[in-house]
């Protein structure tokens, strides 16, 4: 069974600050994808990132970063200098790579970004 | 490029009545994946059809079916709707086992 735990239900934080959204997930698959999405108030789910599990270098786009250990079952997203427009519910997701693609999602995390 | 389209984008129905989804996937991809979000949850799989064919199911009653049509486009239906059926219905489309691109989804509301 795979699951996703996303422990952090709501973060608020003043604008320009730096802010970690926490991701644990559990997969007995030995290869996987690691996702993640932002919901914005309208509803619709924005791709951010997909990480394979073979690749455990960080990746930064922009002011967005993720971190991926696998040691730890972890795959973090840090947005630096955060911005209002920012606001949104954040769902790290997970899946198996090959066959077909179920993707198991947390709960999802509510950042609030005050100005 | 279009993105994922649904339709409708709200629905209001009473219990028992019965309701169907529409999906339209990107150009070019094969595969459509349902999900329903209820309200401070995350998504939920339901289904995911690959050329025409169910290919994973969640654990929903069989009061939920879909289809997948010739031209990629899904239908999700909803038999005997239950109040706990209000939620966002989702709808993802993807090229077979690559990333998937989610629609603006369908906010189904049972009185």
């Amino acid at each position: 069974a795979q699951k996703v735990t996303q422990a952090q239900t709501e973060i608020s934080v003043v604008e320009k600050e730096d802010v970690t959204l926490d991701c644990v997930y559990e997969t007995r698959d030995t290869t996987y994808y690691l996702f993640w999405y932002k919901q914005p108030p309208s509803g619709e789910l924005v791709f951010l990132i997909r990480r394979n599990s073979f690749d455990e270098q960080n990746e930064i786009s922009g002011r967005y970063s993720w971190n991926f250990q696998k040691s730890t079952s972890s795959f973090n997203f840090t947005i630096t200098a955060s911005q209002v427009v920012d606001s949104a519910v954040y769902f790290c997701a997970l899946s198996r790579s090959g066959g077909y693609q179920k993707v198991t999602f947390g709960i999802g995390t509510k950042l609030q970004v005050i100005p | 490029d279009a993105g994922v389209t649904q339709s409708p984008t709200h629905l209001i129905k009473t219990r028992g009545q019965h309701v169907t989804l529409r999906c339209s996937p990107i150009s070019g991809h094969k595969s459509v994946s349902w999900y329903q979000q209820v309200l401070g949850q995350g998504p939920q799989f339901i289904f995911q059809y690959y050329e025409k064919e169910e290919r994973g199911r969640g654990n929903f009653p069989d009061r939920f079916s879909a289809r997948q049509f010739p031209n990629y486009s899904s239908e999700l239906n909803v038999n005997a709707l239950l109040l706990g059926d209000s939620a966002l219905y989702l709808c993802a489309s993807s090229k077979k086992d690559n990333e998937q691109f989610f629609g603006p989804g369908t906010r189904l509301t049972v009185l």
